[in-house]
């Protein structure tokens, strides 16, 4: 079936440097990549998304960039401070089924 | 959380029982979705709706059931013959499924069986 891989698991950066996550999806037809932010206890929270019509889209600290061909999207994060601590999950839609695909979540910690 | 409201938000049952887990939501969207959440894995479909009276099955629907009588709401029942049901339940809801509509969710409930 349709599958989300995303890397790393687990991602600590100091305060201030930047943080990167990737995403790999396989259906070729998928046309919107929402990224979420979920602290602990709570829903997950839509920071920034991207649809297949552009290659990179940036919000602030927030960047996300998308490569068609090798069905690639990645989130950045620049300056990252202790807040930006959560657990990240990128997603895609699925064309063939019509359901949005989740990663298994990025565990990022930022130290002071 | 915009205005998605789920109760409650910590939920505890014995085994063999049935329970149902609340969404509400009030942004007029028309599609809502159930999720479910295990440690270190993704959020997985259980059953989603697109309009009122009528909804379908996800990819893990087996052992819970919906209803879908109104635009704003969207009931979970979590019965019992959900072998593994203790998890972390999201509600989402999204203007349509069918164009890529961003969807947003709820703060989720948690359910602990005892």
């Amino acid at each position: 079936g349709e599958n989300v891989e995303q890397h790393p698991s687990t991602l600590s950066v100091q305060e201030g440097d930047s943080a990167v996550i990737k995403c790999t999806y396989s259906d070729s037809a998928s046309n919107y990549f929402p990224w979420y932010k979920q602290e602990l206890g709570k829903g997950p929270q839509l920071i920034i998304d991207i649809r297949s019509n552009v290659g990179e889209k940036k919000d602030q600290r927030i960047a996300v960039t998308l490569n068609k061909t090798a069905k690639h999207f990645s989130l950045h994060i620049t300056e990252t401070q202790p807040e930006d601590s959560a657990v990240y999950f990128c997603a895609a839609l699925s064309y063939n089924t019509d359901k949005l695909i989740f990663g298994t979540g990025t565990r990022l910690q930022v130290f002071p | 959380d915009g205005g998605i409201t789920q109760s409650p938000k910590y939920l505890f049952r014995k085994e063999g029982q049935n329970v149902t887990l609340s969404c509400e939501q009030n942004l007029n969207h028309d599609a809502m979705y159930w999720y479910r959440q295990d440690p270190g894995q993704g959020l997985r479909l259980i059953y989603y709706s697109q309009i009122v009276n009528d909804f379908q099955k996800g990819d893990i629907a087996e052992g819970y059931s919906v209803s879908r009588e109104k635009k704003e709401s969207f009931p979970l029942t979590v019965t019992s013959a959900q072998k593994n049901p203790t998890a972390f339940y999201l509600c989402a809801s999204s203007r349509r499924e069918k164009v890529a509509d961003t969807q947003y969710f709820g703060p989720g409930t948690r359910l602990t069986v005892l």
